[in-house]
């Protein structure tokens, strides 16, 4: 069973920074892509970025909203993904998921969809001073 | 951006009726179009990809349509674990966006 496990919430000022992590497991996680996605509590799903494997050089895309102050990064000897999230504001405060796409097979290879098929039980990021 | 838009906000749906929501983008997503259903406390779970492609377990009262700009959500038979809030999501252009939600009841 593929699981994903994020951790690293917690309440910071604004301004501040964070860096949050997701574990894998139960799945060859250096072929894997890695999105962040964030709900504000009770609003809805937001796309913060990706992060494709290191066979797709490991490529990342971000949502307007945080580019240029999220990175996303990957240890792949340690199946895990962060989200380093600096020059923290008010409206970042949310729960934090990170989450896998599907994938399919034709006569030509394997490919990601851009969906979020697995999905961890996701952190809490508060900043409020 | 590509913008979501759904309808109905709310949908309050009697046991074994048949339940339709319904998404529409601002412009064409071609066949790059999800649904998730998510409940309270937990993470949205993956229902339908490429427009009517059930994801792995999902039960085949649920089921998904459209094309271009339209897309619909069916579920043919609404038992109580359908309750909770769906999301449609499109991966035909960056960034990829959801909808706002529709927030299904149980009579």
């Amino acid at each position: 069973e593929i699981q994903l496990v994020e951790s690293g919430g917690g309440l910071v000022k604004p301004g501040g920074s964070l860096r949050l992590s997701c574990v894998a497991s139960g799945l060859n996680f250096k072929y894997a892509w890695v999105n962040w996605v964030r709900q504000v509590p009770g609003k809805g799903l937001e796309w913060v970025g990706r992060i494709k494997s290191q066979v797709d050089d490991e490529t990342t895309e971000y949502n307007s909203p945080v580019r240029g102050r999220f990175t996303i990064s990957r240890d792949d000897s340690k199946n895990t993904a962060f989200l380093q999230m600096d020059s923290l504001q008010s409206d970042d405060t949310a729960m934090y998921y990170c989450s896998t796409p599907s994938f399919f097979s034709d006569a030509s290879g394997s490919y990601f969809r851009n969906d979020f098929y697995i999905w961890g039980q996701g952190t809490l990021v508060t900043v409020s001073s | 951006e590509m913008v979501m838009t759904q309808s109905p906000a709310t949908l309050s749906v009697s046991p074994g009726e048949r339940a339709t929501l319904s998404c529409r983008a601002s412009q064409s997503v071609t066949r790059f179009l999800a649904w998730y259903h998510q409940k309270p406390g937990q993470a949205p779970r993956l229902l339908i990809h490429d427009v009517s492609n059930r994801a792995t377990g999902i039960p085949v009262r649920i089921s998904g349509s459209g094309s271009g700009t339209e897309f619909t959500l069916t579920i043919s038979s609404l038992q109580p674990e359908d309750s909770g809030v769906y999301y449609c999501q499109q991966y035909n252009n960056w960034p990829l966006t959801f909808g706002g939600g529709t927030k299904v009841e149980i009579k």
